[in-house]
């Protein structure tokens, strides 16, 4: 289909180790959405693409976290150093550039740090 | 601060009852309102959207939302439920302040009984 792509779909880590999570989203979408979905603690927000920038990175929840975005398409979400208290489900989500255009949302990457 | 309540944390119904998942926001103008339904494994499909107008919005799959700005609510709602259903169902508070993030409700899970 032409829906938002995430891989890997699991992952399962070493703590200490760096992981990188990819998105490729909806074609024409210019807006791009990272998320974290953990138990307990519901979808935190954790930053926005407009294009290649990204001007709202107030989500990420430490500088292990970083992201970035190429030829206004694929996204790729990293974490160094992985502790344990990265696992979650890492969801991203597309959107066209208008604030009132809905987000959509891919299946998400199952991220377990040993 | 945006926030968005869904009171109930596990709602059970029988197939064939109604449901009434409740929402509630605060905010300080008119949001953008949404619901969206997970699937266990599976990313968040979205079932509908309310940005101004007709405060009662039509979804997919038979549901339908109800906006009232003097309670802040917006209650998503299905006369008859099926079996297909049970899933987790988020609310989101979306495109405010001039931001594109969504704040997500802490969702609730539907049960539905054979």
């Amino acid at each position: 289909g032409a829906g938002v792509s995430q891989s890997p779909s699991n992952k399962v880590t070493e703590k200490g180790k760096d992981v990188e999570l990819r998105c490729d989203p909806i074609s024409g979408h210019t807006a791009l959405y990272w998320y974290r979905q953990s138990l307990g603690q519901g979808l935190e927000f954790l930053i926005y693409f407009q294009g290649n920038s990204a001007p709202d990175k107030s989500g990420l929840p430490s500088d292990r976290f970083s992201a970035e975005r190429t030829g206004g398409s694929v996204s790729t979400l990293t974490i160094q150093r992985t502790q344990q208290e990265d696992s979650a489900v890492y969801l991203c989500a597309s959107s066209r550039k208008d604030i009132n255009q809905p987000q959509h949302f891919g299946d998400g990457t199952r991220l377990s740090i040993l | 601060a945006q926030s968005v309540t869904q009171p109930d944390i596990h709602i059970t119904v029988s197939e064939g009852a109604s449901l009434e998942l409740r929402c509630n926001y605060s905010y300080g103008a008119t949001p953008y309102l949404f619901w969206y339904v997970q699937s266990p494994g599976q990313g968040l499909q979205l079932l509908l959207k309310y940005f101004s107008g007709d405060t009662l919005v039509q979804g997919i799959k038979g549901f339908e939302a109800e906006f009232k700005r003097s309670q802040s609510s917006f209650n998503l709602r299905k006369p008859s439920v099926h079996w297909s259903d049970a899933a987790e169902y988020f609310c989101a508070v979306g495109g405010t302040s001039g931001t594109y993030k969504y704040i997500f409700g802490t969702g609730t899970r539907l049960k539905v009984l054979a």
